[in-house]
């Protein structure tokens, strides 16, 4: 079974803090993802990366980061927290070429 | 760019059906999803049409593609309370080059009254 991991469940943050969220997958996939979930919105992508090193803007990249350094791990960076980034954070992973993207459980960030 | 839009709530009846309704822009769509999130979990893919198909029937699941209208449904039959998640639809173009976007919907939210 894929397993996509995340670092935190649950986080409160402070404004202006700098805050790293972690994702890990175990099944050697090229792509990876962050989205944003919010009620009413559904899920919006923040960055994803096709392979090691490389990252490209998704729908809503402002106040967000990303690094990728390893295959297996794909970290989404909050450079100073602002109230507006409260939100539920998913990672995915999925296979080049495969239709289907792997979900992690979510990190729920909380900035106060 | 592309929508997809589901309504946010439905309330059914144990061991009734429910129908999850879904449309979308993207008229180059190539696979169209539905994916299941049960309550403090990430999404799992439930299940996935290709454009060229206008039904799928998995078990207790029934996909309905209407392309000319953009109009995609999930019927789960008998539904039980483990059913009890939101359910987001989603859509990809594998024919825009590049990066296959995923769009999803915004998930409907669907409880079953036992």
């Amino acid at each position: 079974d894929v397993k996509v991991t995340q670092s935190s469940r649950y986080l409160v943050k402070r404004t202006g803090e700098k805050v790293f969220l972690e994702c890990v997958q175990d099944m050697d996939h090229e792509n990876m993802f962050w989205y944003r979930q919010d009620p009413g919105l559904g899920l919006r992508l923040i960055y994803f990366s096709y392979d090691v090193k490389m990252k490209e803007k998704g729908d809503i990249p402002e106040g967000y980061s990303v690094s990728r350094e390893k295959k297996e791990r794909f970290s989404l960076i909050l450079e100073s927290a602002s109230t507006n980034q409260t939100s539920m954070y998913l990672c995915a992973s999925k296979r080049i070429g495969s239709y289907e993207q792997y979900f992690g459980p979510g990190t729920r960030l909380t900035v106060t | 760019g592309e929508d997809v839009e589901q309504s946010l709530f439905l309330s059914v009846r144990e061991g009734d059906s429910s129908v999850i309704n879904c449309t979308y822009t993207d008229s180059s769509s190539t696979y169209l999803y539905w994916y299941k999130q049960e309550p403090g979990a990430g999404l799992q893919l439930l299940t996935y049409i290709f454009s060229n198909m206008d039904m799928k029937q998995d078990q207790r699941l029934t996909v309905l593609l209407n392309k000319k209208d953009k109009h995609l449904s999930l019927r789960i039959a008998d539904t039980q309370t483990g059913d009890s998640a939101i359910y987001f639809c989603a859509e990809t173009n594998l024919n825009s080059g590049g990066y296959q976007k995923v769009t999803f919907g915004t998930g409907t939210k669907l409880q079953v009254i036992p």
